[in-house]
């Protein structure tokens, strides 16, 4: 257990919804990362914050967005569903901002199918 | 062209093998190499963590780095049927610009050792 909490597990939604994600990072942990996971694409960075900021953006869709809040956990909100946004969508955390040395703890992941 | 390449399999081995994984990188930036390992339906946990060229053990896993010919190995002595999952490398950049704790990964390679 690497003491980061997602939720839900599973999620099953239609085209054109919208769903939110949820993530708790590790106690004392200020960052938190969203990578996606397909079969095709592999394991993608999606976003970071810390402490609240937005720290870095990668491949995230305009239809996705994030936000950490006060107390430090995060969601990520995904719109507009299509059909390729069936993935895994892991959250990860670190202590700081990214460090040299620094690791990066992974949660169990979201599995969401949209069908 | 992706910034890392590593084959992804699937590789089948006998129980006791050595087992050799392998990644290439295109950006010279990159300069911490992590390897994780992810089993079914779980989130990716971090095995080795290395940022300088050379080798690194850690019990029966060795991480190499040669950063001249954009190159990370993992080699796990002794292969256990526990040790079947997917393995993924992963790669950052210092932190700072747009990239800070951004992992850049594989496509992973799918492992299975066979009693």
């Amino acid at each position: 257990d690497s003491g980061v909490t997602q939720t839900p597990k599973h999620l099953i939604t239609a085209t054109g919804q919208r769903v939110t994600l949820r993530c708790s990072p590790r106690s004392g942990d200020l960052s938190v990362y969203w990578y996606q996971q397909s079969l095709d694409q592999g394991l993608q960075f999606l976003i970071q914050y810390y402490n609240g900021e937005e720290r870095a953006k990668g491949n995230i869709l305009e239809r996705f967005s994030a936000q950490q809040f006060p107390d430090l956990h995060s969601e990520l909100n995904l719109s507009s569903l299509e059909l390729g946004d069936s993935a895994l969508y892991f959250c990860a955390s670190s202590v700081e901002a990214g460090g040299a040395g620094e690791t990066q703890y992974f949660g169990p992941g979201t599995r969401l199918l949209v069908l | 062209q992706k910034e890392v390449e590593q084959d992804p399999g699937p590789l089948s081995v006998p129980e006791g093998a050595i087992v050799s994984l392998n990644c290439t990188y295109s950006n010279s930036a990159f300069q911490y190499f992590m390897w994780y390992r992810q089993y079914s339906r779980k989130g990716p946990e971090l095995l080795m963590y290395t940022y300088s060229s050379g080798n690194k053990e850690d019990g029966r896993f060795t991480a190499q780095v040669d950063k001249s010919s954009k190159y990370i190995s993992l080699f796990i002595r002794d292969s256990q049927p526990s040790d079947s999952a997917t393995y993924l490398c992963a790669m950052r950049k210092p932190t700072g610009g747009t990239s800070y704790g951004k992992l850049t990964f594989g496509q992973g390679t799918i492992l299975t050792v066979h009693p």
